[in-house]
């Protein structure tokens, strides 16, 4: 079974100030975890994603993740925002027994707001 | 290389009639996937295919129903709509299935039953 938890459904920051977007995650085994964007009236797009290399994962657009396995978390950072980062955000956990199929689970969203 | 692909963007219908939503991957991409994606229950999974199979099915009643041709396209189709199928239905395709495959989305198909 797998889980995700996106900890905050919106997040508002100042132009130029760090992103914190947080995600916790529950799954029986390896998983891997992406992260997407969604601007409005847009499909996803994939920022970046884990699958068992580094735990500290770079991603487009200057985002990057740390993969904490003891904490169950998979949290997107980025040191800088920008007017353009203003959009929706999914946390995504795949994992499956060996041999057994992937079907991603998404998180709720977090809705990224950014102020000039 | 184009991306994916989703016809129509835009429907209406009413209830009770049926529709059915086509999508075109990357090329030389041979999994597709399907979600829908409403404000209330956000982003779920429908159904993945792979070579013409379908390998997986997410928790939705047999009026949703899809394939898969050999060049990979696909098709979804709602049959006896309600108003409750209203949603952003999404494509994703990829190289393969697997747990660490990237999924590339199309812009998706925005369904409004009246």
């Amino acid at each position: 079974a797998q889980s995700v938890t996106q900890l905050d459904s919106h997040v508002s920051v100042s132009e130029g100030t760090p992103v914190l977007l947080r995600c916790n995650y529950s799954s029986s085994y390896s998983p891997s975890l992406f992260w997407y964007v969604q601007h409005p009236n847009k499909g996803l797009q994939l920022l970046l994603k884990y699958t068992s290399a580094a735990t500290l994962v770079k991603g487009i657009n200057g985002f990057e993740a740390e993969f904490k396995k003891s904490e169950t978390s998979f949290h997107l950072t980025k040191p800088s925002a920008h007017m353009s980062d203003a959009a929706e955000y999914f946390c995504v956990v795949s994992s499956s027994p060996s041999g057994g199929s992937y079907i991603p689970t998404f998180g709720r969203g977090t809705s990224l707001i950014v102020h000039p | 290389k184009a991306g994916v692909t989703q016809t129509p963007r835009y429907l209406i219908k009413t209830r009770g009639q049926q529709v059915t939503l086509s999508c075109s991957p990357i090329s030389g991409h041979r999994s597709v996937s399907w979600y829908q994606q409403t404000p209330g229950q956000g982003l779920q999974f429908l159904f993945e295919y792979f070579s013409e199979t379908q390998r997986n099915k997410g928790n939705f009643p047999g009026r949703f129903s899809g394939r898969q041709f050999s060049n990979s396209r696909s098709e979804m189709n709602v049959s006896t709509l309600e108003l409750g199928d209203s949603a952003l239905y999404l494509c994703a395709s990829s190289l393969s299935p697997g747990r660490g495959e990237t999924q590339y989305f199309g812009p998706g198909t925005r369904l409004l039953v009246l």
